[in-house]
C-alpha cells in the first residue's frame, strides 16, 4: 500500500478553470502538508495542517482553499487557475511535525 | 529561507563513497540536521537525520562537526540509483506542525558507472 498517495498523476486544464488534487495518508500521521515545486525545482510549502487544524498559510492567493475533513486526507482546491499555477504539488505527512515527513508522488498540473 | 549551503553538483564513482557537504554556520542548538534526496521529480524521500552525534542507518551516515555549524552525508557504495538531488535542511522538532521543512536548492549527485 502507498503511504501517502495523491491522485490525479497529471492535471492537464485551462486557463480560469477549478481543480482539485486528493491527497490521502494512510500512515496515521496528524499533520499533513503541501508543497508546491515550480519549473526552477524549488520546493516551496504551503500549508500544514495538524489533526484538521491549519497550522502554516505561507501566503498563497486565496484562489488555493486546502479542506482536510479528517486527519487522513488534505485536499487543495485551485480557483481560476493561472498560467503561474502549472507546477508539480507534493503533499506529505507527518506525526506531530517531529521527525521525517513522507512524501507523496507528485501531482503535475499544467494549465494551458 | 534556507539556512544551509550545499554545492551545487557533485559527480561519484559507483561504487566508491559519496561524501556530501553542507553548511549550516548560524544553526541553533535545538536544530536538528536533516537530509532528504530527491530523484529525478519524484517525492523527496527522508534519508537521516541528527542533532550532535554521528548517525548511522541502512541509507547513509551524518557527521556533524563538534562546532554543529557543518555536516557531510556519506553514501558508503554509491549505486547508479542514488543520482538525485539532495537537500540538507535544518529544522527545530516541534509538536504541532509549526515548524517548516524549507528546502533550498540542493546538491546534483551524479553517480558515473
Amino acid at each position: 500500500d502507498t503511504a501517502v498517495s495523491q491522485t490525479p498523476k497529471y492535471l492537464v486544464t485551462q486557463m480560469g478553470n477549478d481543480k482539485s488534487i486528493k491527497c490521502e495518508q494512510n500512515l496515521g500521521h496528524d499533520t499533513m502538508y503541501w508543497y508546491k515545486q515550480d519549473s526552477k525545482k524549488f520546493l516551496k510549502i504551503m500549508f500544514s495542517y495538524n489533526n484538521k487544524e491549519l497550522i502554516i498559510n505561507e501566503t498563497v492567493p486565496n484562489r488555493f482553499s486546502p479542506k482536510s475533513p479528517d486527519k487522513a486526507h488534505l485536499n487543495l482546491h485551485i480557483n481560476s487557475l493561472e498560467l503561474g499555477d502549472s507546477a508539480v504539488y507534493f503533499c506529505a505527512s507527518s506525526q506531530s511535525g517531529i521527525g521525517e515527513l513522507f512524501f507523496g508522488e507528485g501531482s503535475r498540473l499544467t494549465v494551458l | 529561507d534556507a539556512k544551509t549551503t550545499q554545492p551545487p553538483s557533485m559527480d561519484c564513482a559507483e561504487g566508491r563513497a559519496a561524501n556530501l557537504p553542507c553548511n549550516h554556520s548560524t544553526i541553533s542548538g535545538n536544530e536538528y540536521v536533516y537530509w532528504y534526496r530527491q530523484i529525478h521529480s519524484q517525492g523527496p524521500q527522508y534519508i537521516i537525520h541528527g542533532l550532535k552525534n554521528n548517525e548511522t542507518n541502512e541509507m547513509a551516515s551524518l557527521i556533524i562537526t563538534e562546532d554543529r555549524k557543518s555536516s557531510t552525508l556519506i553514501l558508503p557504495h554509491a549505486t547508479l540509483r542514488d543520482t538525485a538531488v539532495y537537500y540538507c535542511i535544518v529544522r527545530v522538532s516541534r509538536p504541532g506542525g509549526s515548524e517548516k521543512l524549507v528546502f533550498g536548492k540542493g546538491t546534483k549527485l551524479t553517480v558515473n558507472p
